[in-house]
């Protein structure tokens, strides 16, 4: 089963301005993750953040964690057109025993140029 | 980076056919290997996670007998989808992890069942 939910689904900027996606999941979690996925490719991981972080930067990606509401959001900062992709959150859940990742549903962004 | 490949890319086959897809780490020795699924628009579905020289433990609801995995080697998974049929079409996608929390992830196989 599904632990997250993103949204918005489908996300469509220009070049230039910030896009947020939020995700929100059900259980407590051990870590969260987000990553990238180009159209029919593999994934990319892009930043893990740990249950006991708040906020983690890696260049134009913020992301933040909020456990009490289960929520974490990532921003990208002054888009580009080669940001067009699906975004995926992904969470490491109780019990944590073993490192399987459960994905949310995913953000589609499209960037125009 | 550690990079994980998987073989073939892409393959069409016949319905009733089997079709295997290997799952290698190239520079590291990955301890456990997980297997997702994917739809078209949708988000990657876990099928199964392995353990070298162990049984896979499947998620609820994925048949083992239909998608069968070994994990024969610290380098190397393979998924065995037996008897596929046109509703087993998608995009499988292996993961591969070693001493840290990271999973890397492999470009993925597209099947598809005539």
């Amino acid at each position: 089963s599904q632990q997250g939910e993103e949204d918005p689904q489908a996300l469509s900027i220009q070049e230039g301005e910030n896009a947020t996606m939020n995700c929100s999941y059900k259980t407590s979690i051990n870590n969260l993750q987000w990553y990238r996925q180009n159209s029919g490719r593999g994934l990319v991981h892009l930043i893990l953040i740990r249950s006991n972080e708040r906020e983690k930067h890696s260049g134009r990606l913020r992301v933040t964690l909020d456990t009490s509401k289960k929520s974490s959001s990532l921003l990208i900062t002054a888009s580009r057109a080669a940001d067009t992709a699906s975004y995926f959150c992904a969470t490491v859940p109780f019990p944590y025993n073993t490192d399987k990742l459960i994905f949310g549903t995913g953000t589609r962004l499209q960037v125009f140029p | 980076g550690a990079v994980v490949s998987q073989h073939p890319s892409w393959v069409i086959c016949k319905s009733g056919t089997s079709v295997k897809i290997e799952c290698r780490s190239l520079d590291f020795q990955a301890t456990t290997m997980f297997w997702y699924r994917q739809f078209p628009k949708q988000s990657l579905m876990l099928m199964a996670t392995s353990n070298e020289g162990s049984k896979a433990t499947y998620e609820q609801g994925v048949e083992k007998d239909k998608f069968l995995i070994n994990h024969a080697s610290l380098t190397l998974s393979t998924l065995t989808v037996t008897s596929a049929h046109p509703e087993d079409s998608s995009f499988y996608i292996c993961s591969a992890s070693g001493d840290s929390d990271e999973q890397f992830f492999g470009p993925g196989t597209r099947l598809t069942v005539l």
